[in-house]
């Protein structure tokens, strides 16, 4: 099963950090965890991905769970244009590469 | 660089009425394709996804369908439209499996339908 769990939305107030959960319990030793993110009447964009170690990009960091039942998306100052649906998926070890989606969390940021 | 389109971007559609939404990519070669579905204010559902021509796996069953008559081009297709298709479409891609990549995806533009 690849179901993750996500809060349904999150409040952050402009330059401040933002710390996005993602529970995936079910995940097994090869599936590697993403992170998408959509604005409003767009596709999905990739953030970042990891699987075992912490990653960090010029977007976000992502912090992995020593179990890795559980990551977390870092955001280290939101801004305005961070405001979107923030999606934790897991990749399937199969040779499709599917990525399932649940239904993310909603962050807002205030100016 | 690698790209990817969808058509037509929005359309309304009588119940019953036909469906075609069509999806290519350039820049690449043998990708696996994907269609994806998004109700309103709803995450995203996979519908379909392909590792090469003709070969398609469906993973809702539906009054939808999806063919890969060319190594670029994913088609979505339904004969008689229901209300609950409406919705926004969207075709992705990835690189194949074997080759060095991060399983990432990249999606089109989607395709935004309306069933009335």
């Amino acid at each position: 099963d690849a179901k993750t769990t996500q809060p349904n939305s999150m409040e952050s107030n402009e330059e401040e950090p933002v710390h996005l959960p993602c529970n995936h319990s079910t995940i097994s030793g090869t599936d590697y965890i993403h992170w998408y993110r959509q604005l409003p009447s767009q596709g999905p964009e990739y953030v970042i991905h990891g699987l075992t170690s912490n990653v960090n990009n010029r977007m976000a960091s992502l912090a992995i769970a020593e179990d890795r039942k559980s990551s977390t998306l870092i955001l280290h100052r939101a801004t305005l244009r961070d405001a979107a649906v923030y999606y934790c998926t897991k990749r399937g070890n199969n040779a499709g590469n599917m990525l399932t989606f649940g239904g993310g969390t909603r962050l807002m940021v205030k100016p | 660089s690698q790209t990817i389109h969808q058509w037509p971007a929005t359309l309304v559609q009588p119940v019953g009425s036909p469906l075609s939404l069509e999806c290519t990519v350039e820049g690449t070669s043998n990708p696996n394709l994907y269609w994806y579905r998004q109700a309103a204010g709803r995450g995203l559902q996979l519908l379909f996804y392909s590792v090469g021509i003709g070969q398609i796996s469906s993973e809702v069953p539906q009054n939808l369908s999806a063919s890969r008559p060319q190594d670029r081009q994913f088609i979505l297709s339904s004969k008689k439209l229901l209300l609950s298709d409406s919705g926004f479409y969207l075709c992705a891609w990835s690189p194949p499996w074997g080759q060095e990549n991060t399983g990432e995806l990249f999606f089109g533009e989607g395709s935004r339908l309306t069933v009335l």
